[in-house]
């Protein structure tokens, strides 16, 4: 079973306006972190925003926020005020079980962004 | 501010050919990792290293070899590269136990003909 699903492989938004970009999750773990990342075209992974499994609040960072929905396993980014720069691919990954000392992330497919004027 | 520098950029191989890839992170960070992207699939873990002197294998290992030279730096060796090894390879590494996120080199793009 797929551990991380983006079921939008892409997305258009209008300039100014917010958009909502989806990302499910699936683990048995009772700790774990999610994660945002963005990818312009250049090729670059910009970190965006992380949200733990026992944050009691959504994260947010500047124009960037994380739909928490634990019940649900859902974990959707949140860009408000959409910006011409803001078009991109954007990965949601998870971290299982850091108590093991395996660190790495696991990705879902990427939703591309495209924002237009 | 280095953060984590990749070599090379770009590379062309012929089926057959051996080459290694370069990572080294300048953060002091424990962990280290190489991913694979292709279209569609996001990024798929190749190999990690939790520490100095330990690695492990990911979800798609087949075909490569890593080695951990030392804290600072982490290298993927394709032994025979072979056509399903084009791909665009990105080396991280982290700090945190579990709230570290990843800091990414810029991407080694590969082809193999």
């Amino acid at each position: 079973a797929q551990k991380i699903t983006q079921t939008q492989p892409g997305m258009f938004v209008q300039e100014k306006e917010a958009v909502t970009l989806d990302c499910t999750y699936d683990t048995s773990d009772p700790s774990y972190g999610l994660f945002w990342y963005k990818q312009p075209s250049s090729g670059e992974m910009i970190f965006l925003i992380y949200q733990g499994s026992y944050d009691q609040q959504n994260a947010t960072e500047g124009r960037y926020s994380l739909n928490f929905q634990k019940a649900r396993k859902s974990a959707n980014l949140v860009i408000s005020a959409s910006q011409l720069g803001d078009s991109a691919m954007y990965f949601c990954a998870m971290r299982e079980s850091p108590g093991t000392g395996r660190r790495a992330l696991t990705f879902g497919s990427g939703t591309r962004l495209q924002v237009q004027p | 501010n280095a953060g984590v520098t990749q070599t090379p950029k770009f590379q062309v191989l012929k089926t057959g050919q051996s080459m290694t890839l370069q990572c080294a992170q300048d953060m002091n960070h424990n962990s280290m990792y190489w991913y694979r992207q292709d279209p569609g699939m996001g990024l798929r873990l190749i190999y990690y290293s939790a520490s100095e002197g330990t690695t492990d294998k990911g979800e798609v290992p087949n075909g490569y070899n890593v080695s951990r030279l030392n804290k600072r730096e982490f290298s993927l060796r394709l032994e025979s590269a072979a056509p399903s090894q084009t791909s665009v390879y990105f080396c991280a590494s982290s700090q945190g136990p579990i709230t570290g996120e990843l800091f990414f080199g810029e991407g080694s793009r590969l082809t193999v003909l």
